[in-house]
């Protein structure tokens, strides 16, 4: 049981150029969501799924795209990186434990630089 | 929207000592479930303590327990018998009660443990 995994761990890309962020759980789990980190800004919600074939916006979603097409994997594009998506990113994926209480577990995160 | 304020960007806490970190939120649901996550310099996400808000017994995990008031919306954390690997960040987060739902974070505060 690997939990969440990430890859890669560290990226640096020009702007302009996309990428994927991988992120897989081995744990079955539906709820799967992607955060970004950046410094004083807490963990911000860029997009998360309920399942296999569902996915929804968060609070900053704009030049990300996401695709659930198994319950294992989420992976995060950027299309056309940007220097404002310079960040470290966090997959999350969470299963329920009773009457709706769950539990969120998160990756080892992924540091991405846009020069 | 739920708000999540964590008002104190940095505290320090001698070694052996109690520290209590502040978090209030905003919400206007009457069922939903309050965290504590902790970042240390590995930027792993690790949880601390849950709390769930129709439970009106404050959540203990060893040393680390919450002073939960409701009617306030405050969910404190306080460290007893702090230790050198307590030095991290701490993410106060909500999320509603539907069981599939995305964490909102506070900003965080920095805990430095002195020796």
């Amino acid at each position: 049981n690997a939990g969440v995994t990430q890859t890669p761990k560290f990226q640096v890309l020009k702007t302009g150029q996309s990428m994927t962020l991988q992120c897989a759980q081995d744990m079955n789990h539906e709820y799967m969501s992607w955060y970004r980190q950046d410094p004083g800004m807490g963990l911000r919600l860029i997009h998360y799924s309920v399942g296999a074939g569902i996915t929804d916006q968060g609070e900053v979603p704009n030049g990300y795209n996401v695709s659930r097409s198994t319950t294992e994997d989420f992976p995060l594009r950027l299309l056309s990186a940007a220097p404002s998506q310079t960040s470290v990113y966090f997959c999350a994926s969470s299963r329920l434990l009773d009457r709706d209480s769950y539990e969120q577990y998160f990756g080892p995160g992924t540091r991405l630089t846009v020069t | 929207a739920q708000t999540v304020t964590q008002s104190q960007p940095e505290m320090s806490v001698q070694e052996a000592e109690t520290v209590t970190l502040s978090c209030t939120y905003d919400t206007s649901e009457s069922d939903y479930y309050l965290f504590w996550y902790k970042q240390p310099p590995s930027r792993q996400m690790i949880l601390v303590i849950r709390q769930e808000a129709y439970k009106q017994q404050n959540a203990t995990e060893n040393r680390f327990s919450v002073n939960f008031q409701k009617a306030a919306k405050s969910f404190s954390l306080k460290i007893s018998d702090s230790q050198l690997g307590d030095a991290a960040m701490y993410f106060c987060a909500y999320s509603r009660n539907s069981g599939n739902t995305p964490l909102v974070f506070g900003k965080g505060t920095r805990l430095s443990v002195i020796a």
